[in-house]
């Protein structure tokens, strides 16, 4: 088993440019979760998905932020435009809800908008 | 909603020394997870133990354990014979299990920053 896996591990782009993070969750699990991590609001819960479907997007910051899973292997974030105020470490992460055994997380894309 | 505490913003130990971390949560729900994740200096975000609110008896993982006290919503950590790969942040998260608004979401900590110390 690969994991939760993110691309790419770094970003860094201009004000203004589009950003387009990606995730790959783990084979089976029903369940993907995208969080921010800022050294001042720590870990937020942006959006997730239950078999694909976008259940609860109210932590979304702002109409600049959309996120898509067009299938149960695949799922990403975009920015558009990006501010350097976004600049961030973003986490995808997939789950079982068969069992709850806590999230796998990705390795985290650490993005910078200079 | 539900919210996490986390007291102790940074903390640290001599090695093969124990610590212990605490955490406290409020929520109106009966049935519901509560988890320790370590992030190291590497980023990337690992489980190190949960506990079902249900369960009486605190969960152990070798040398890490809690103290699950349900009536007080605390949830500490503590780590035995502690080692220097044990430095990082470490995160307590709630997540509540029943199919409804907000089910399965972690809601984590602001976290704690544990330095082991040779």
């Amino acid at each position: 088993d690969a994991g939760v896996i993110q691309s790419p591990r770094h970003e860094v782009t201009e004000m203004g440019q589009e950003v387009t993070l990606r995730c790959k969750p783990i084979s089976g699990h029903d369940y993907l979760f995208w969080y921010r991590q800022t050294m001042m609001r720590g870990l937020e819960l942006l959006i997730y998905f239950n078999n694909n479907v976008p259940i609860d997007d109210s932590g979304m910051p702002e109409d600049r932020f959309s996120a898509k899973m067009p299938n149960a292997s695949f799922s990403t974030l975009k920015i558009q435009p990006s501010e350097p105020r976004d600049s961030a470490v973003y986490f995808c992460a997939s789950s079982f809800v068969g069992v709850p055994y806590g999230y796998t997380f990705g390795s985290g894309t650490r993005l910078t908008v200079v | 909603a539900q919210t996490v505490t986390q007291s102790q913003p940074e903390m640290s130990v001599q090695e093969a020394e124990t610590v212990t971390l605490s955490c406290t949560y409020d929520t109106s729900e009966n049935n519901y997870y509560l988890f320790w994740y370590k992030q190291p200096p590497s980023r990337q975000m690992i489980l190190v133990i949960r506990q079902e609110a249900y369960k009486q008896q605190n969960a152990t993982e070798n040398r890490f354990s809690v103290n699950f006290q349900k009536a007080a919503k605390s949830f500490s950590l503590k780590i035995s014979d502690s080692q220097l790969g044990d430095t990082a942040m470490y995160f307590c998260a709630f997540m509540i299990t029943y199919s409804g608004a907000g089910s399965y979401q972690l809601t984590f900590g602001k976290g704690t920053k544990l330095s082991v110390i040779p």
